[in-house]
């Protein structure tokens, strides 16, 4: 089942934070985050696993509720570069290897 | 980290035709996958390509519409067969690099006509 992604849109000025969350209704061994430019592959952000810790890559961190099976991607002090889309993809205990992606977060970040 | 590379990069295709996408690794990695994006859409799982035997599908993709060879650890292909307009989307390879990482290959753009 589709994780759910909040929210849709986000449009940031420069040096602004913004958080983006990821939902499920089943329990979860591992979310995934991605960010895809227009015309480009999804490029991978972060792994956050169950029992894992929270991650962090340069000013972009997440963290992962197990017991919500939520997770919460963190940008701070946005830049120009932080534009895109941006999916979270979950991925079961029973289904290893197999992601499946929210409907993605489209984010603008303005100078 | 590994290098992903898929043919063609994008094609136009007539209905009724059918097109093999190629995904090669530059190393030898246990599991892929093939993913389809829609236009504006999110990624959805087609299958998990597996070496040495048959194709996993999800619910909603069937191997006769879908088929995929994986004859060895660094390649697989997709043939998306019977093409209507419905199936215009990006293809995607994935694989699932150490224990837990998964990359993207750069996509196939196909646009049917």
């Amino acid at each position: 089942q589709q994780p759910v992604q909040s929210p849709q849109a986000v449009i940031l000025r420069e040096g602004e934070d913004a958080v983006i969350n990821c939902s499920s209704s089943k329990a979860l061994y591992s979310v995934h985050w991605y960010r895809q430019k227009h015309g480009e592959a999804p490029v991978f952000l972060m792994i956050l696993l169950k029992g894992g810790e929270q991650k962090g890559h340069d000013k972009i961190s997440a963290s992962f509720n197990e017991k919500k099976q939520q997770s919460s991607l963190y940008l701070t002090a946005s830049q120009l570069s932080y534009s895109g889309t941006y999916f979270c993809g979950t991925e079961d205990p029973d289904s290893w290897g197999k992601l499946q992606f929210g409907a993605g977060t489209q984010v603008v970040v303005t100078p | 980290s590994a290098v992903i590379s898929q043919k063609p990069s994008r094609d136009i295709c007539q209905r009724g035709t059918s097109l093999t996408i190629q995904c090669q690794v530059d190393s030898q990695v246990t599991m892929m996958f093939w993913y389809r994006q829609q236009p504006g859409q999110s990624l959805t799982l087609i299958a998990t390509a597996n070496q040495g035997s048959e194709a996993t599908y999800e619910s909603g993709f069937v191997i006769d519409k879908f088929p995929i060879s994986r004859p060895n650890l660094t390649f697989s292909t997709l043939t998306v067969s019977n093409m209507s307009p419905e199936d215009s989307s990006i293809y995607l390879c994935s694989i699932l690099a150490g224990d837990y990482e998964q990359y993207f290959g750069p996509g196939t753009r196909l646009t049917v006509t």
